[in-house]
């Protein structure tokens, strides 16, 4: 069965830099892109961008630039999320989700890993 | 960027009654492959968010028949036929048709 498992809880610093990992299994990992989503405290969703998983070309949508960085290792099927220059607003649980193709949806979602940054 | 309104933002429902939560996106979801690309998504307290309904009608993997979609271009429904205590959580549709993608603000349902 497809899974997502991401890593643990993290407490950080501001200024600090996190990277949350996100291991697939069950399926062919280069066939579909990994997205990321973030959700603050109490808030709803907000799509961070994608990396296509055949290629490691990242995609990110506007507020995620600059500091946000996708990466994978497909060695081991996994996904990386890392922020750098981490901001209290930056606190947030962070979701990686598969995207099918066809049809186009956000079909398995990770646990979640939730960053706190607080000094 | 697609806006996606939903409405209402609270739904308080009475166990074994029928519930409905409206969404509108701010332009047609129509794709250019002549595809709409709405799916709605459960998130209940303390989970993760998980894909009930794609491509406005499509029920996901396991999810219960009372799940039902409709819609077409700006407008689009979720319809929980009989409400049962496990539908309690925060229902979001979202738009995978353009760049970048987004969700709706999420509806509460709650029970009576």
């Amino acid at each position: 069965q497809v899974q997502l498992v991401q890593s643990g809880s993290e407490l950080k610093k501001p200024g600090a830099s996190v990277k949350v990992s996100c291991k697939a299994s069950g399926y062919t990992f280069t066939s579909h892109a990994m997205n990321w989503v973030r959700q603050a405290p109490g808030q709803g969703l907000e799509w961070m961008g994608w990396i296509d998983t055949n290629t490691g070309n990242p995609r990110y949508t506007r507020g995620f630039t600059g500091r946000f960085v996708f990466s994978l290792d497909t060695s081991v099927s996994t996904t990386y999320l890392q922020i750098s220059s981490l901001r209290a607003e930056d606190t947030a649980v962070y979701y990686c989700v598969r995207l099918v193709g066809a049809p186009q949806s956000f079909d398995y979602w990770g646990q979640g890993t939730l960053v706190t940054v607080s000094s | 960027e697609t806006v996606m309104t939903q409405t209402p933002l609270s739904s308080p429902v009475t166990l074994g009654q029928a519930a409905s939560i409206s969404c509108r996106s701010s332009q047609s979801l129509v794709h250019s492959d002549g595809n709409t690309y709405l799916s709605w998504l459960q998130q209940r307290p303390g989970q993760p968010p998980r894909l009930l309904i794609y491509k406005i009608s499509n029920r996901f993997s396991g999810v219960p028949d009372r799940f039902s979609g409709s819609g077409a271009g700006t407008d689009f429904t979720l319809k929980i036929s009989r409400v049962e205590a496990e539908d309690v959580g925060v229902y979001y549709c979202m738009q995978t048709t353009q760049f970048p993608y987004t969700f709706g603000q999420g509806t509460k349902l709650e029970i009576k």
